[in-house]
């Protein structure tokens, strides 16, 4: 496997359910994103992770709840999600040094459907 | 709050004619732009980066920054029908000590016609 994974690439779930997305960076990248793409509305950051760490999150609901387990994996586990958080998820990663931001990298996406 | 705006097209030019995608953003504290390319259905990929002012070349593709005008630009040559996509613009800004942010605009979308 090459640069980034992510799996599954779809998912239907109902509003009860409790699912997880998964990602894996094979770069050797030092931090990890989730991302909420959702149609006609740029890319909304989620989560970032740096050196496993979680250091942002921007204001998304708790039904969405973020897993670093070690530099190369990130998780997403979702529970009683709403119809509305139907949307493309992708994750990204990035080589950071501590200047300015760098090139972040995509998965493929998990596309989302919330029955 | 920083913004980062593009119009959203779309932007229809003929195969083999110029195809010039604009971006403006909102901090001039900003230090790396990046243009990303996104197929329907796909995930963005990385076209370019640029980091100071003038252009970058990289084959069909010349990326222009202006941060006075705090304005970033992609021009693409010779287009492609392959090219028919929608073009997001990023602006890349420190997030915290040890990691960087990007904020993206809606896209631009282009479709190139035989």
């Amino acid at each position: 496997e090459t640069g980034v994974t992510q799996t599954p690439r779809h998912l239907v779930m109902g509003m009860t359910n409790k699912k997880s997305l998964k990602c894996e960076q094979h770069l050797g990248h030092n931090a990890m994103y989730w991302y909420k793409q959702s149609a006609k509305k740029p890319l909304e950051l989620m989560f970032v992770y740096s050196l496993e760490e979680r250091v942002e999150n921007n204001s998304v609901p708790s039904r969405f709840s973020p897993e670093c387990p070690n530099s190369s994996h990130l998780f997403l586990h979702l529970h009683t999600l709403q119809p509305e958080d139907s949307a493309l998820y992708l994750c990204a990663s990035s080589q950071d040094g501590g200047g300015r931001a760098e090139t972040q990298y995509f998965g493929p996406g998990t596309r989302l459907l919330v029955l | 709050q920083k913004e980062v705006e593009q119009n959203s097209g779309p932007l229809s030019v003929p195969e083999g004619a110029i195809a010039s995608l604009n971006c403006t953003y909102s901090d001039r504290g900003s230090q790396s732009f990046f243009w990303y390319r996104q197929y329907s259905g796909k995930s963005p990929e990385l076209i370019m980066f640029i980091y100071s002012n003038g252009d970058k070349e990289d084959g069909r593709f010349t990326a222009q920054l202006n941060k006075a005008s705090q304005y970033v630009s992609l021009l693409i040559r010779d287009s492609q029908p392959s090219d028919s996509a929608t073009y997001l613009c990023a602006v890349g800004w420190r997030g915290g000590t040890s990691y960087g942010k990007l904020t993206f605009g809606q896209g631009t979308i282009l479709t190139v016609h035989p």
